[in-house]
């Protein structure tokens, strides 16, 4: 079966930048996307198509592509921004839906 | 507002059957296929089916592969998933969520399922 992977945990200090890698073998060919879910709610999109920001997302969350390797990178970091987030790839040829095993970020 | 609301979450026990179902609001329903994600306590996210927007093409993760079935109701802007032979692995926070582009852009609030004796 097709794995992302991602790293358990990321500390930032606050107005830090927080970067989260997120690796496959496929990533290179198909689109990925980013949620942040808070403890005790839904997720939420906050990057899709590698690179693409929803409206209603802060402009300080960002994500770039290189290789098999997406990553999520949020700039000025908050401490509204601790949050567990989560990696998504979509290939249209398989229908294929895979999230990575998330990424607790915590802000010191 | 662009909404999705599960219910149908209750403490079942294993090998016993439960349907869930969602319901869409603030979007032409029929337009869209549909996904069911599902999250163990404490544990990551996990896909779980999609159904095409016409009910036709459904699609299931190797571990609901035959337990589980999707169907939607257009005219009710509902899509139920039925969930057979339930196993305490089951146990989850199911959601719905609906594709933009490759992505989950709306989530609903999640139904709790616990399989437990």
């Amino acid at each position: 079966s097709y794995e992302l992977t991602q790293p358990p945990s990321v500390s930032v200090s606050p107005g830090q930048t927080a970067s989260i890698t997120c690796s496959g073998d496929k990533l290179g060919d198909i689109y990925a996307s980013w949620y942040q879910q808070r403890p005790g709610q839904s997720p939420v999109l906050v990057i899709y198509q590698d690179v693409v920001r929803p409206s209603g997302i802060p402009e300080r969350f960002s994500g770039s592509t290189s290789g098999n390797t997406v990553t999520l990178t949020i700039s000025g970091t908050q401490p509204v921004d601790e949050a567990d987030y989560y990696c998504q790839a979509w290939d249209s040829g398989t229908a294929l839906y895979v999230f990575g095993p998330g990424t607790k970020v915590t802000v010191l | 507002q662009v909404q999705l609301v599960e219910s149908g979450g209750a403490v079942v026990q294993p090998g016993r059957s439960l349907k869930i179902s969602c319901v869409a609001s603030g979007f032409t329903f029929s337009n869209y296929g549909m996904h069911w994600v599902r999250q163990a306590p404490g544990k990551g996210l996990e896909w779980v089916a999609f159904i095409s927007y016409d009910g036709i093409n459904k699609y299931y993760a190797d571990s609901v592969k035959g337990r589980f079935t999707l169907s939607r109701d257009n005219s009710k802007n509902t899509m139920y998933l039925q969930m057979n032979s339930l196993r305490p692995d089951d146990t989850a926070v199911f959601y719905c969520a609906k594709p933009e582009i490759g992505a989950f852009d709306i989530w609903g609030q999640g139904t709790k399922v616990t399989v437990s004796s």
